[in-house]
């Protein structure tokens, strides 16, 4: 499968925890995303990559919430201290142009 | 600031009767407009995009849009619903940078 792969695809956390997502790009693609889509909404942006810069980061991401890119391949989301209200699908996505391409998500619950 | 605004949350037509899902956008400029059709437990798969090279637009499975810049409209038709478009659709502008701006969705049901 050469698409977008994000792992875990579910995540059930208690308050307070730290979790950490990892997504995968399409290998070529030199841009990566982050959303984050609440139930009865469409996807948010919360941060944006080129390469192993991280160009911008959305007022949605707390200080709580941190990105990386090391090399420019694979990121990861952390968040740290969850609370309810971080409860949401991630999605990631990447892309060469003005097209992107969207993993799966991955889904946390905050208990 | 740009925004999209997808006018039914959701719509329910009859398995081989034409589909209408409306989306309005506000740009202060031609952005790229998309749409995307999200499949339970599946990825937001791209239908078709719109990047001022023609105003309507044909995607895959038969769905097309058609951009029209005096209405701020990107509607998106396709003639005969099929009982597999039963999806969540969603409107999209980017807004020419590079991150995605999405509307609340529509939820197409098809009945049999």
């Amino acid at each position: 499968d050469t698409g977008v792969s994000q792992d875990p695809r579910h995540k059930i956390t208690k308050r307070g925890q730290n979790v950490t997502f990892r997504c995968d790009p399409i290998s070529e693609h030199n841009r990566l995303y982050w959303y984050r889509q609440t139930l009865g909404q469409g996807p948010e942006f919360l941060t944006y990559f080129q390469n192993e810069a991280q160009l911008e980061k959305s007022r949605l991401l707390s200080d709580r919430f941190s990105a990386e890119r090391p090399k420019g391949s694979f990121s990861t989301l952390e968040i740290q201290r969850t609370e309810q209200g971080d409860s949401a699908m991630y999605l990631c996505a990447s892309s060469l142009s003005d097209v992107s391409f969207f993993g799966p998500g991955t889904r946390l619950t905050v208990l | 600031a740009q925004s999209v605004t997808q006018l039914d949350s959701h719509v329910s037509v009859s398995e081989g009767t034409p589909v209408l899902l409306r989306c309005n956008y506000s740009s202060s400029y031609s952005p790229s407009l998309f749409w995307y059709v999200q499949h339970p437990n599946k990825g937001l798969q791209l239908l078709l995009k719109y990047t001022s090279a023609a105003t309507l637009v044909k995607g895959i499975n038969g769905f097309e849009a058609e951009f029209k810049k005096s209405e701020t409209s990107f509607h998106l038709t396709k003639p005969s619903a099929h009982m597999s478009d039963a999806a969540e659709y969603f409107c999209v502008c980017s807004p020419g940078t590079y991150k995605y701006i999405f509307g609340t969705g529509t939820r197409l049901k098809v009945l049999a």
